[in-house]
């Protein structure tokens, strides 16, 4: 089965701090993503990435980067974290190419509250 | 970029059918999905279509029409257990990073 963790269920962060999630996966997946997820706004992509090394933004990047130095870890960071950053935050992974068709798996999401 | 349409919110019975429609418009389009998010859980796949037709997959099914823009999931025999939100999500190309966009998501209420 594909296991994707993510380091915290629930964090408590204040305004300003510096905010570190962290994702692994265990299936060697090639693409790893990073989503936000808002009543009534659905998943959004924040970041992706489907290399070591490499990341593309997503839909809403901004105040946000990411961090993939070892191709099971893709790390979400919240530079100075506001208000607004307050939400679920959920890890995905996915293998790449072939004939198959490649789902998402998530991890069980961190719910981030910014005070 | 993309438009995913789905319903906020449905009700049904225990023991019925009910049918949680989506719509779309991309630029391009190479497969829909669909997931099952029970309250406070990740995401859980459950179908995918990438030619017309319907798909069946036990109690679920899930039907494509691509000149339409439009997908349905088609849930059978209701159980209390289907209580969740249902994510429909489109992948518009097939490439590096194989991205989804999700719509916002349809809360499937089941009562006895």
């Amino acid at each position: 089965d594909v296991k994707v963790t993510q380091s915290s269920r629930y964090l408590v962060k204040r305004t300003g701090e510096k905010v570190f999630l962290e994702c692994v996966q265990d299936m060697d997946h090639e693409n790893m993503f990073w989503y936000r997820q808002d009543p009534g706004l659905g998943l959004r992509l924040i970041y992706f990435s489907y290399d070591v090394k490499m990341k593309e933004k997503g839909d809403i990047p901004e105040g946000y980067s990411v961090s993939r130095e070892k191709k099971e870890r893709f790390s979400l960071i919240l530079e100075s974290a506001s208000t607004n950053q307050t939400s679920m935050y959920l890890c995905a992974s996915s293998s790449q190419g072939g004939l198959a068709y490649n789902e998402q798996f998530f991890g069980p999401g961190t719910r981030l509250t910014v005070l | 970029g993309q438009n995913i349409d789905q319903p906020t919110e449905m009700t049904a019975t225990e023991g019925a059918i009910v049918q949680i429609n989506c719509t779309y418009q991309t630029s391009g389009f190479n497969g829909l999905f669909w997931y099952q998010q029970h309250a406070g859980e990740a995401p859980t796949f459950l179908s995918y279509n990438v030619l017309d037709g319907l798909e069946e997959k036990g109690r679920f099914s899930s039907f494509l029409s691509r000149s339409k823009g439009y997908s349905y999931l088609l849930l059978k025999e209701l159980q209390m257990k289907d209580s969740a939100s249902y994510l429909c999500a489109v992948r518009e190309s097939w490439g590096a990073g194989n991205m989804l966009t999700f719509g916002g998501g349809t809360r499937l209420m089941v009562k006895p």
